[in-house]
């Protein structure tokens, strides 16, 4: 498999509850991003990686969000206490450097 | 207010149109994607230009730096372009996304 992988695919989760979703990037790939997109929307970024290292956050990332990419290969993001507004698509890409980012099938949630 | 701006935000085509896709932003940024999404689908990155042109079959994109414009043109239009078309620019430790251009290629 050489593309980007995300499990779970779909997610519905009642409010308050918490919920993490994975990203498999490419394996070569040292970069990994995470957005978010709801419908109608383009996707928002929301934070990246560069190897373990989380470079940078989007101050749409409130503290309930949290990622992380442990060994620079695969990476979690968890929401805790989930509202109604995170419902969304949450899509991951990875990229060799700053080159063409490749794209996840995404995550949909849905919060109750 | 938003770092970028597409135009239009929905076009309809015939078969074999020429299409031309703007994109306009704020900010400075080091590089800029185009980037297709189909409904249901996911996204696929299209382009990513610093400066210039790049062409990948019928589909051309442009940048100018000084203006802080890009434009997206695909020539003899298929219905298998239909798809939403994003913009998206990366100023060095941010991506801003427009909100897309819908189109929808008739036979």
């Amino acid at each position: 498999d050489t593309g980007v992988s995300q499990n779970p695919r779909h997610k519905i989760t009642k409010r308050g509850q918490n919920v993490t979703f994975r990203c498999d990037p490419i394996s070569e790939h040292n970069r990994l991003y995470w957005y978010r997109q709801t419908l109608g929307q383009g996707p928002e970024f929301l934070t990246y990686f560069q190897n373990e290292a989380q470079l940078e956050k989007s101050r749409l990332l409130s503290d309930r969000f949290s990622a992380e990419r442990p060994k620079g290969s695969f990476s979690t993001l968890e929401i805790q206490r989930t509202e109604q507004g995170d419902s969304a698509m949450y899509l991951c890409a990875s990229s060799l450097g700053v080159g063409t980012q490749y794209f996840g099938p995404g995550t949909r949630l849905t919060v109750l | 207010k938003n770092e970028v701006e597409q135009s239009p935000q929905n076009l309809t085509a015939q078969e074999g149109e020429f299409i031309t896709i703007n994109c306009s932003y704020s900010v400075g940024i080091s590089a800029l994607h185009w980037l297709q999404q189909h409904p249901g689908g996911g996204i696929v990155s299209l382009f990513m230009l610093s400066s210039g042109k790049k062409k990948h079959g019928r589909l051309i994109a442009t940048i100018n730096i000084q203006e802080k414009h890009s434009s997206l043109h695909i020539t003899a239009s298929h219905p298998r372009d239909s798809a939403v078309y994003i913009c998206a620019v990366y100023t060095g430790n941010q991506f801003y996304f427009g909100t897309g251009t819908s189109l929808t290629v008739i036979p």
